[in-house]
């Protein structure tokens, strides 16, 4: 099984600022790693997939890099609405796997 | 607009059965894999399973196998999970979620609102 390990767990940060949220895979998965936002009471939406692909209806602030075993997700200018938990998830093999979770919380 | 809607989430007692179904429209259901994602209260998101376009291929967690089944029926646009041996830990809220490619490797761009499943004496 993939593991994968999200660090920070928990982020306390100001509107403006840019936060940047780590996902490390136990072993390579390529580009198959996919970032999720997670509000309280709602489902998970989709941001970024394939490491570092964007698509129509997430806010430009937000961009994903990296392949192999490290990602990173970016949220560039934090804007309140953007307090939530984030998943990274791999779709390379069975069994799929999330990280953790890494909530931001907005000062 | 693509819309999915679980049903079937109640409180059950250890060891009981149950049958979780996800009715899919606004798009063509059998052209996609599609995964059940739970998540207990108050923690992270864990997949549970994984259905092919055709039902031919499936796969589970270690938590799961052996006790519960996935399977769609494409004729009516629906996909269920059939859930045995139920335990304290598989209490959680139910996602049922539309992968993007047709064998499950693809990211998930549409989830439901989740079904809740307790399991408890």
């Amino acid at each position: 099984e993939i593991v994968l390990t999200q660090s920070p767990d928990f982020q306390s940060v100001t509107p403006k600022e840019k936060v940047t949220i780590t996902c490390r895979a136990s072993q390579s998965i390529g580009s198959s790693l996919h970032w999720y936002q997670q509000k309280p009471d709602q489902s998970p939406k989709l941001l970024i997939k394939y490491a570092s692909q964007s698509f129509s209806g997430v806010p430009s602030r937000f961009s994903g890099s990296g392949s192999g075993t490290d990602f990173t997700l970016t949220i560039n200018s934090l804007e309140a609405e953007d307090a939530a938990t984030y998943y990274c998830h791999q779709s390379s093999s069975l069994p799929r796997t999330f990280g953790q979770g890494t909530k931001v919380e907005i000062k | 607009e693509v819309q999915l809607v679980e049903s079937g989430g109640v409180v059950v007692q250890p060891g009981g059965s149950l049958r979780l179904s996800c009715a899919a429209s606004g798009f063509t259901f059998d052209d996609y894999a599609m995964h059940w994602v739970r998540q207990a209260p108050g923690k992270g998101l864990e997949w549970v399973s994984l259905i092919s376009w055709d039902g031919g291929s499936t796969y589970y967690a270690d938590s799961v196998k052996g006790r519960f089944t996935i399977s769609r029926d494409n004729s009516k646009n629906s996909l269920y999970l059939q859930m045995n041996s139920l335990r304290a830990e598989d209490t959680a809220l139910y996602y049922c979620a539309k992968d993007s490619e047709v064998y499950g490797s693809g990211s998930y761009l549409h989830w439901g609102q989740g079904t809740l499943v307790t399991v408890s004496s």
